[in-house]
């Protein structure tokens, strides 16, 4: 399957400053979810998008679905000690067989 | 926590050997999906059960096998173990198979 592709790769931040990670798809998405992976752990399922142009907030976190449901974005602002790790995003092929992203590691320096 | 399960935590193996992993899903779920992450890498799907059949596999050979029991619990058999099989194997259950994904903590296989 087509693979997702997600930049930056790596981000080192101050705490405080903002983050955001892009995921880019060559094909349109069906839906498409985003999980956070701490170091040394496992996925932890944050969102599902599935509207075209869909914008979801979580305290600090804002998930956006572009508009030709090809890409997506996740924005922290005023990032924490406690948002470091992997952030993927995921698409679904059909009954949650997810096809994940390459995934933006997220640094951040208090 | 997600309820997930999943024993050993880690496990040293060498080239050839057989290994079997286990998962336990969350109370309710009853479609357990297995991944292969290697280290700096998303996770790759291998396959899917629901109610005790295979419901999808990913690009994975044959060596790669697994089971569903009645209690929804599975199990991830590796045969001829090679050495790119080092990583760590998670387990997501969910409530169907269309329904969020929750993994569990893993398995460290490592292969020398």
């Amino acid at each position: 399957g087509q693979q997702v592709m997600q930049i930056p790769q790596y981000q080192h931040v101050q705490e405080g400053e903002d983050f955001t990670t892009y995921c880019n798809s060559s094909t349109t998405l069906s839906n498409i979810q985003w999980y956070k992976q701490r170091p040394g752990g496992h996925p932890v399922f944050l969102i599902q998008l599935v509207k075209s142009g869909e914008v979801k907030k979580q305290k600090r976190l804002t998930f956006q679905f572009g508009e030709a449901k090809k890409n997506s974005s996740l924005h922290i602002t005023a990032t924490q000690t406690t948002d470091v790790g992997t952030y993927f995003c995921s698409r679904n092929t059909g009954f949650q067989k997810l096809v994940f992203g390459t995934g933006t590691r997220l640094l951040v320096s208090p | 926590e997600t309820g997930v399960t999943q024993s050993p935590t880690h496990l040293i193996k060498t080239r050839g050997q057989q290994v079997t992993l286990r998962c336990s899903s969350q109370s309710g779920h009853n479609t357990v999906s297995w991944y292969q992450q290697a280290l700096g890498q998303g996770p790759q799907f291998i396959f899917q059960y629901y109610r005790e059949e295979e419901n999808g596999r990913g690009n994975f050979p044959p060596r790669f096998s697994g089971l569903q029991f009645p209690n929804y619990s599975s199990e991830l058999n590796v045969n001829a173990l090679e050495l790119d099989d080092s990583a760590l194997y998670l387990c997501a259950s969910s409530s169907k198979p269309e329904e969020t994904q929750y993994f569990g903590p893993g398995t460290r296989l490592l292969v020398l």
